[in-house]
């Protein structure tokens, strides 16, 4: 298995707070990303990293932030949670040798009440 | 705008006979397509892959044949297992090496003994 840990694996939060997930891979793999998982769209982008300070939006980024200072580490930040945003939440790692295969962390399950 | 189509939410196949699970897409831009297999609570899992200038693409009981003129794609498990039991995700990219993949809904498939 990759070696990606994301945490927290599970969160309640409220309205309005802010709300940061992290994951955390230790294969030094170039690239990262993050998806939701929502039942009847399978997952979608929200942003990637293709290296340090280098991030890009994806399918579904409004109301998302991301950033990667380190190599190993990358944040999406909720800036102000909306019940829309419940979801189950992906990181994902790939390398350039490996080329669109992507592998996947475990998951943090997100509930905004 | 759906580009990648899983239209089969669930299947249900019994134990030792062919499982076949479809994926239709609709960017002709797509060349890179690979399936996933994802347990609950658990992301998803690489499975197998295959590029446009392929056909067919086979590893152990998994394999995956992609019919371009159609945009189609199926992934065919032979023999099935209770252990296959799982939701499949099929994928799209426009390169290999683009990074930006695109899913399809799922397909929960059950293997009953």
């Amino acid at each position: 298995d990759a070696g990606i840990t994301q945490s927290p694996r599970h969160k309640v939060t409220e309205t309005g707070t802010p709300v940061t997930l992290r994951c955390h891979q230790t294969e030094n793999h170039r690239y990262m990303y993050w998806y939701r998982q929502d039942p009847g769209h399978g997952l979608r982008l929200i942003h990637y990293s293709y290296g340090v300070k280098d991030t890009d939006k994806g399918e579904v980024s409004d109301g998302y932030s991301v950033s990667r200072s380190k190599t190993e580490d990358f944040l999406l930040t909720l800036e102000s949670a909306t019940s829309s945003q419940t979801s189950v939440y992906f990181c994902a790692i790939s390398s350039t040798s490996g080329g669109d295969t992507q592998y996947f962390g475990p998951g943090t399950r997100l509930t905004v009440l | 705008d759906q580009q990648v189509k899983q239209n089969s939410p669930s299947l249900s196949v019994q134990e030792g006979r062919i499982s076949i699970l479809n994926c239709d897409y609709t960017n002709s831009m797509f060349d890179y397509f690979l399936w996933y297999k994802k347990y609950p609570a658990e992301g998803p899992t690489f499975l197998i892959s295959i590029s446009s200038i392929k056909d067919k693409n086979e590893d152990g009981r998994f394999t995956v044949f992609l019919n371009k003129s159609a945009k189609h794609l199926s992934l065919h498990i032979v023999p099935s297992q209770p252990g296959d039991s799982a939701v499949y995700f099929c994928a799209a990219s426009e390169r290999q090496g683009a990074q930006k993949l695109v899913f399809g809904q799922g397909t929960r498939l059950t293997i009953n003994p």
